[in-house]
Formats: structure tokens, C-alpha cells, sequence
């Protein structure tokens, strides 16, 4: 079975500071990883994936994802933050293409001031 | 449709009533799955669809929960005999594949009083 680990459970960065969300996860076998975002009142969207190939990850609204296979981490970045990108953040797992259910970390309150 | 469509948006119900919360996932995805999203508890897996496979209702975390998908595309969750720890966040997702990314609905607010 897979489980994923958010570190952080809060945080907050200005306005057009870099952020980064770390994710670890665990896990047997090979995994697909996915990064979902949600806003105030609203569904889960997803930003980006990794099913295989390039290990750098570019995803919607300037966000990217580095895999990172020997440290079981799958981080978030982005360079610069907006106001928008208010919101809480999930990671999320998945492993082989047998498997569909997906495993939530905790999710991170990203909160951006001005 | 152009995205994953969920009803009621919100339902309030008072304890020991039934509920019905309905997705219309979209047009040719196959796959169906429930989550839910309590305050605190992050979100947990109810129920998966494939097809015309047998679903996988190893999530559902009591037998007064129940689910059916019809004709391979709409999807009911019902809760029997509601109880207030069932408050949560009932979100359904949808995918073309398994492993394709899920597109999400807005989810149904479920309050019991």
C-alpha cells in the first residue's frame, strides 16, 4: 500500500516569493503522482502528473514538480506566488496502473500576503 | 457535460434521515470514484467504478452506505440513518483511465442536525 506525507501543514509567503510544497511518499512498487489544488468552496483541480519520463513536471499556473525517485519525494514549486494562489494544496498517489485508488496527503494551506 | 456535475451542492438533514447525493461524471469516462473530505481528516476513498466491473466498495465505512452507478454513467451515494459524524464533504471524481487524473466535481455539503 502507498501513503503520502505532506510536510507542512500551513504556509505563508508573500506576494511573488518562490514557494515550496514537499511531498513524500511510500511505496513498493512503481507510482504515478498527482498534485491537486483547491480553492475556497470549490473542487479539487489538478495541477500536474507524473506517469513516467521527464522527472521535471511542468503543470497550470506556473507550478512545476520535481520526482525524485531515490528520496521518494515529489515537491512542488513555483517561482513567483499571486494572491490566487490562495489555496490548499494535495498531493496524491497512486501505484501501477493496476492500482486506482488514490492515497491524499493532508493537504498544505498555502496563504499569500501582499 | 464539460465537467464532473454533483447535486445537491449543499443538503442539510436532520439525524436518522436518509440522504441522496447524485454525480454525473463526464461524457466516456469510465471510471467513477467517492471521496469525502472531513474537517481535519483529509480525504478518504468511499468507492470506485469501472465499466462493468464489480465496484470497489472497500472505502465505504459502514453498511449504511451505499452506492450504484446506472447505465454506466450517473452515480447515486446514499446514507441511510444519517448520523452527525457523517458531515463531511461528498466529492466525486471521474477519469478517462485509472491512472489518467481524476477531474473532481464541486462536491455535496452534507450537515446533519
Amino acid at each position: 500500500a502507498q501513503s503520502v506525507t505532506q510536510l507542512d501543514s500551513q504556509v505563508p509567503v508573500f506576494e511573488e516569493a518562490p514557494v515550496e510544497l514537499r511531498c513524500n511518499y511510500s511505496s513498493s512498487v512503481s507510482v504515478y503522482l498527482f498534485w491537486y489544488v483547491q480553492y475556497p468552496n470549490q473542487g479539487l483541480q489538478l495541477l500536474l502528473k507524473y506517469l513516467s519520463g521527464s522527472t521535471l513536471v511542468k503543470g497550470i499556473n506556473g507550478f512545476e514538480a520535481e520526482f525524485n525517485k531515490s528520496q521518494t519525494s515529489f515537491h512542488l514549486r513555483k517561482p513567483s506566488v499571486h494572491i490566487s494562489d490562495t489555496a490548499e494544496y494535495f498531493c496524491a498517489v497512486t501505484s501501477g496502473s493496476n492500482d486506482y485508488k488514490l492515497s491524499f496527503g493532508a493537504g498544505t494551506t498555502v496563504t499569500v500576503r501582499a | 457535460g464539460a465537467g464532473v456535475s454533483q447535486s445537491p451542492s449543499n443538503k442539510v438533514t436532520e439525524k436518522g434521515k436518509d440522504v441522496e447525493l447524485r454525480c454525473d461524471p463526464i461524457s466516456g469516462h469510465t471510471a467513477l470514484y467517492w471521496y469525502r473530505q472531513s474537517l481535519g481528516q483529509g480525504l478518504e476513498f468511499l468507492i470506485y467504478f469501472q465499466g462493468n466491473s464489480a465496484p470497489d466498495k472497500s472505502g465505504l465505512p459502514s453498511d449504511r452506505f451505499s452506492a450504484e452507478r446506472t447505465g454506466g454513467s450517473v452515480s447515486t451515494l446514499t446514507i441511510q440513518r444519517t448520523q452527525q459524524e457523517d458531515s463531511a464533504v461528498y466529492l466525486c471524481a471521474s477519469s478517462f483511465k485509472a491512472n489518467y487524473g481524476y477531474t473532481f466535481g464541486s462536491g455535496t455539503r452534507l450537515t446533519v442536525v
